[in-house]
């Protein structure tokens, strides 16, 4: 079944204290991005990846790092979260094909930073 | 800079069909249109998309209008687990800098 696997599903941290929320998908897919949602903002893309050890900024970047040294996985880092990043955070994937494939997403990881 | 414009939000009545507007003036030739649901707090979930064509699936029926302004997705018999917020955005195959805007939240009522 393609999954894409995100953890934990909810987290409650201090500020800056260091954390990193990982994502994993098995469908062999080429692009991967994080998402933040934020009541009344919609989703909005942190970074993505267009493949191993290819990463770019989406529209809100700062505060946050990731790294994709394999395909299937795509982890969030948090160095040193502020209470600004409480959010409800979702992974997604997709092929990067010569046909359109659709964003496959995670359940969303509910990060409260206090 | 916005690529849609949908409606805030909507009603519809259980067993009738429900039908979303999507607004997208600026499209280009090599976009496609798609619509995605999200209900609750999960991830987002695809729908259907097209290029300019009507298209249909099991879930929706997506309408394109001959300019490719506008669409609308049409679920033809509404349940109440269709209570949602959809999303309407264009994309093409360059596109990895995908946002999505607050959607429509489409609440279905007995």
């Amino acid at each position: 079944e393609a999954q894409v696997t995100q953890n934990p599903r909810y987290l409650i941290t201090v500020t800056g204290k260091k954390l990193t929320v990982t994502c994993s998908q098995n469908m062999n897919h080429e692009y991967m991005s994080w998402y933040r949602q934020d009541p009344g903002l919609g989703l909005r893309q942190i970074y993505y990846s267009m493949n191993v050890e290819v990463t770019d900024k989406g529209d809100v970047p700062e505060g946050y790092k990731v790294s994709r040294k394999e395909k299937r996985n795509f982890p969030l880092i948090l160095e040193s979260p502020s209470p600004n990043q409480t959010s409800l955070y979702f992974c997604a994937t997709r092929g990067i094909p010569d046909i359109i494939s659709p964003l496959h997403f995670g359940n969303g990881t509910r990060l409260t930073v206090t | 800079d916005a690529k849609t414009t949908q409606p805030t939000s909507m009603d519809c009545a259980e067993g009738r069909a429900a039908n979303l507007p999507c607004n997208h003036s600026t499209i280009s030739g090599n976009e496609y249109v798609y619509w995605y649901r999200q209900i609750h707090s999960q991830g987002p979930q695809y729908i259907i998309h097209g290029l300019k064509n009507n298209e249909t699936n099991e879930m929706a029926s997506l309408i394109i209008t001959e300019d490719r302004k506008s669409s609308t997705l049409i679920l033809p018999h509404a349940t109440l687990r269709d209570t949602a917020v959809y999303y309407c955005i264009v994309s093409n195959s360059n596109d990895y800098k995908l946002s999505f805007g607050a959607g429509t939240t489409v609440t279905v009522r007995a």
